[in-house]
């Protein structure tokens, strides 16, 4: 079974600290993404990465970054977190290829920003 | 741009009763459509899905049928369990390869027994 693990499922943090959330896979998948989930607004994708080194902006990127040095690992970057960067952080990955695939999720990081 | 918009939500239903959760999408070619499931404390998982008009997606008794000439792709389940409770993301690709998706807002379901 793919599993995609993700390295905290609970994180407070303060207004202005740097924030790394760590997904790894462990499926060989080449694409993998990070979105948000927040109550009424469903997922919205953040950044996605289809290869090492590789990385797009998704619909929401601002005020994240992202990092894929390894296939399996890709890290989301809150270079300053703030407030309104609260909510439910789900890391999803998939294999690529010609034909429709689907992605698999991690459990998710509730990350709160006091 | 792609858009998918679901049934607002919340729905709580009896045991055993009939389920829609309603669907429509806004999209520029012709997409691929999905449902995804998040039980409780989980990530979401795949649930069905269909790549091509009238196709029929389906799985664990829950349907739905891509219907291009009304943009829909409804959800049904003709017996609903106190198990099938759980928020039902409809979502949409037109990526072939890198599959990046586009969600709706969420269904939550609450199955009372």
């Amino acid at each position: 079974d793919v599993k995609v693990t993700q390295s905290s499922r609970y994180l407070v943090k303060r207004t202005g600290e740097k924030v790394f959330l760590e997904c790894v896979q462990d499926m060989d998948h080449e694409n993998m993404f990070w979105y948000r989930q927040d109550p009424g607004l469903g997922l919205r994708l953040i950044y996605f990465s289809y290869d090492v080194k590789m990385k797009e902006k998704g619909d929401i990127p601002e005020g994240y970054s992202v990092s894929r040095e390894k296939k399996e690992r890709f890290s989301l970057i809150l270079e300053s977190a703030s407030t309104n960067q609260t909510s439910m952080y789900l890391c999803a990955s998939s294999l690529s290829s010609s034909s429709v695939t689907e992605q698999f999720f991690g459990p998710g990081t509730r990350l709160t920003v006091l | 741009g792609n858009s998918v918009t679901q049934m607002e939500g919340p729905v709580t239903l009896s045991e055993e009763a009939f389920l829609t959760i309603n669907c429509t999408y806004t999209a520029t070619g012709y997409p691929s459509l999905f449902w995804y499931v998040q039980y409780p404390g989980e990530g979401l998982q795949l649930l069905l899905k269909a790549t091509k008009a009238d196709d029929k997606g389906s799985n664990k008794g829950f349907e739905a049928t891509y219907r291009k000439e009304t943009t829909s792709f409804h959800l049904e389940k003709g017996s609903v369990q106190v198990s099938d409770s759980a928020v039902y993301f409809c979502a949409l690709s037109t990526n072939f390869g890198n599959e990046k998706l586009t969600f709706g807002t969420g269904t939550r379901l609450t199955i009372i027994p």
